[in-house]
């Protein structure tokens, strides 16, 4: 069995102020996880993924996230906002299955 | 090149009503996927293809659910007598062959833009 928990729906931060987004996941197997992010209205976008080759992922428009398997998690952090950013973010898990199961969400605002 | 292409985008139908909804994988991808995005159940999976055969039905919400993929690329998913709760996003998304390492789950999926379903 599988699941992801988004600890936030919605978080506001300032531009140019560092981006937390937490994800806590449970899995019987050895995980992988991925970040997706989506536009109003656009498709849903990878950001970055984690497959056990390092800890700390980086991934594209400044985002990284670091799996930390003794606390299970795996947040998202960017140092510095923009207002680009704005959208909703899923955390992502998939273990011993080919489908992937999504986190409820977490809704960034990036006030300016 | 081309990503995954979903249509018809937007689909308004009457309660009851047979809908088509499809799927164009990128080409070359062998695995197939389909979501749904409501606002009450968020992302869920539906299914899944392995060229033309569907190794996982487990999301299927009931038997007016079904799909097929024909020729290891196109994909439709139909819905029959729909009801007002089908109302959703229905997401698709590919993924290449491979495995890496031998572990399946390492595969990025790909996901095309959705079409909107309302059920009225």
């Amino acid at each position: 069995a599988q699941s992801v928990t988004q600890l936030d729906s919605h978080v506001s931060v300032s531009e140019g102020t560092p981006v937390l987004l937490r994800c806590n996941y449970s899995s019987s197997y050895s995980p992988s996880l991925f970040w997706y992010v989506q536009h109003p209205n656009k498709g849903l976008q990878l950001l970055l993924k984690y497959t056990s080759a390092a800890t700390l992922v980086k991934g594209i428009n400044g985002f990284e996230a670091e799996f930390k398997k003794s606390e299970t998690s795996f947040h998202l952090t960017k140092p510095s906002a923009h207002m680009s950013d704005a959208a909703e973010y899923f955390c992502v898990v998939s273990a011993g299955r080919r489908a992937l199961t999504f986190g409820s969400g977490t809704r960034l605002q990036v006030q300016p | 090149g081309a990503g995954v292409s979903q249509s018809p985008s937007n689909k308004v139908t009457e309660k009851g009503k047979d809908v088509e909804l499809r799927c164009d994988p990128i080409s070359g991808h062998t695995a197939l996927y389909w979501y749904r995005q409501s606002l009450g159940q968020g992302l869920e999976f539906l299914i899944y293809f392995q060229g033309n055969s569907a190794p996982d039905k487990s999301g299927l919400p009931s038997d007016r659910f079904s799909a097929e993929r024909t020729g290891g690329s196109v994909s439709t998913l139909t819905i029959q007598r729909t009801q007002q709760e089908d109302s959703a996003v229905y997401l698709c998304a590919s993924s290449p062959p491979g495995l890496a390492g031998g572990r399946l789950s390492t595969d990025t999926q790909y996901f095309g833009p959705g079409t909107r379903l309302t059920v009225l």
